[in-house]
């Protein structure tokens, strides 16, 4: 069954990091791309960050440049985002979704998402 | 860096109704790029048209895209219930893929 299955939600203080992680089936993971787009309370989606699992290739969004980390693991079929130095501002709920392409610059949509994890910053 | 405004904020229209959703790229883009999604409240986005007028399969033909310079348009020629929804436009430039702001349509 083609699906991404992410981590559970998470609590965590502000400072703190968060590593949320999407576990990919149903397809060969190392073909697409993953992505991670974060949705904040009553907002809309905001797209933070793409690995290519085939070359460990990664482009984040200027905004989140040096403070998330994308990896993927090809021997479990998992890609990791890691958040660092937690603000409230990043409660949210982090979706990951595969990419269409197999490289950053053949990517064209998102077409599989998974069910989205709740990250909850507070002191 | 590319920019998409979509308009309106919120659309409220009736069952049955055509629903015509526009975006707006801030300088020239290209169009293969361009794709829209659907969100209901509680889930994940789901992908609609990419490459501004490529229906997903599956997705239902009353789901159209057009485009016209840096305009893009999702039309939904007759509304049923579950289209009620938050539709995005987005774009995947050579260095960042942003948003629209969204548009809601709701029930009239």
């Amino acid at each position: 069954q083609l699906q991404l299955v992410q981590s559970g939600a998470e609590v965590k203080k502000p400072g703190a990091s968060v590593k949320v992680s999407c576990e990919a089936s149903g397809y060969t993971f190392t073909t697409y791309g993953i992505t991670w787009v974060r949705q904040a309370p009553g907002q809309g989606l905001e797209w933070m960050g793409y690995i290519s699992v085939s070359t460990g290739n990664t482009n984040y969004a200027q905004k989140f440049q040096g403070r998330v980390t994308i990896t993927a693991d090809t021997s479990t079929s998992v890609v990791y985002m890691e958040l660092r130095n937690l603000r409230s501002d990043d409660t949210a709920v982090y979706f990951c979704a595969r990419g269409t392409g197999t490289f950053f610059h053949t990517t064209r949509a998102f077409d599989i998402w998974g069910q989205g994890t709740t990250v909850t910053v507070s002191s | 860096e590319i920019v998409l405004t979509q308009s309106p904020d919120s659309l409220s229209l009736s069952p049955g109704e055509r629903a015509t959703l526009s975006c707006r790229a801030s300088q020239n883009v290209n169009s293969y790029y361009l794709a829209w999604y659907q969100q209901k409240p509680g889930q994940a986005p789901r992908l609609l048209i990419y490459g501004a007028s490529n229906r997903v399969t599956g997705i239902p033909d009353r789901f159209s895209g057009s485009e016209s310079g840096t305009d893009f348009t999702l039309i939904i020629s007759r509304l049923e219930p579950e289209d009620f929804a938050v539709y995005y436009c987005q774009y995947f430039g050579s260095s960042w893929w942003p948003f629209g702001q969204g548009t809601k349509v709701e029930i009239k």
